[in-house]
């Protein structure tokens, strides 16, 4: 079975700074997908970014970018220059590869981050 | 942009009544999921449906639960007979066909049971 953890409950940060919130995850499959999600006070579920795991490259979207290292199974999500509006509840998230088939998303527990004005 | 809605927004219901969230998934879409996030706790999922059958259930979706697409645009989850257990956030997904597409969730159903 895949577990997700994520070690950082809270975490913040002042406005313009950046900041690394920490996933590792425990999967025996080679392929899959990673993500990150942001939920904010309106509970809203938002994709932030996603990485597949046959991709060396590690995903960025604008200020969003990931570190993936697939070897330590760590996908740590960097917000850089941080805004007021990216206070929110950070999930990391699996999901298998299963070409034409659905399949679930496993999610971490959540860290919640606050950006300081 | 399309998107999922879901229905109501907010539920609230005695211990032991049922109740049936709603969701309109986007109109293409082929896969349909139900998420549940208990407060403060993480999300979790509870069922995937497709082609008019549960593909895959958690062990969460006991015989209390069960999905429905009952006219080509509803899904709608039922449950039977809530629990005080059973309030939480619950939300709906859908995605398109093919080996990925992103799973676009809903706004989600506040179910509070008393």
């Amino acid at each position: 079975a895949q577990t997700v953890t994520q070690s950082q409950p809270e975490m913040s940060v002042q406005e313009a700074e950046t900041v690394t919130l920490s996933c590792t995850y425990d999967t025996s499959e080679n392929n899959y997908y990673l993500f990150w999600y942001k939920q904010p006070p309106s509970r809203q579920m938002i994709l932030v970014i996603r990485q597949e795991a046959y991709k060396q490259q590690n995903a960025t979207e604008n200020r969003f970018s990931v570190n993936f290292q697939k070897a330590a199974k760590s996908f740590s999500l960097k917000i850089s220059d941080s805004q007021l509006g990216d206070t929110a509840m950070y999930f990391c998230a699996f999901m298998k590869l299963y070409y034409n088939r659905d399949d679930k998303i496993i999610f971490g527990k959540g860290t919640r981050l606050h950006i300081l004005p | 942009e399309p998107e999922v809605t879901q229905t109501p927004s907010h539920q609230v219901t005695q211990m032991g009544q049922e109740v049936i969230l709603r969701c309109v998934p986007i109109s293409n879409h082929l896969y349909f999921y139900w998420y549940r996030q208990i407060l403060g706790q993480k999300v979790e999922f509870l069922v995937s449906f497709y082609n008019n059958e549960i593909s895959e259930k958690s062990e969460i979706f006991d015989d209390q639960f069960s999905v429905e697409r009952p006219d080509g645009s509803n899904f709608t989850l039922k449950i039977r007979s809530t629990k005080l257990e059973d309030s939480a956030m619950y939300f709906c997904a859908s995605r398109a066909g093919g080996s990925y597409n992103e799973q676009f969730f809903g706004p989600g159903t506040r179910l509070t049971v008393l």
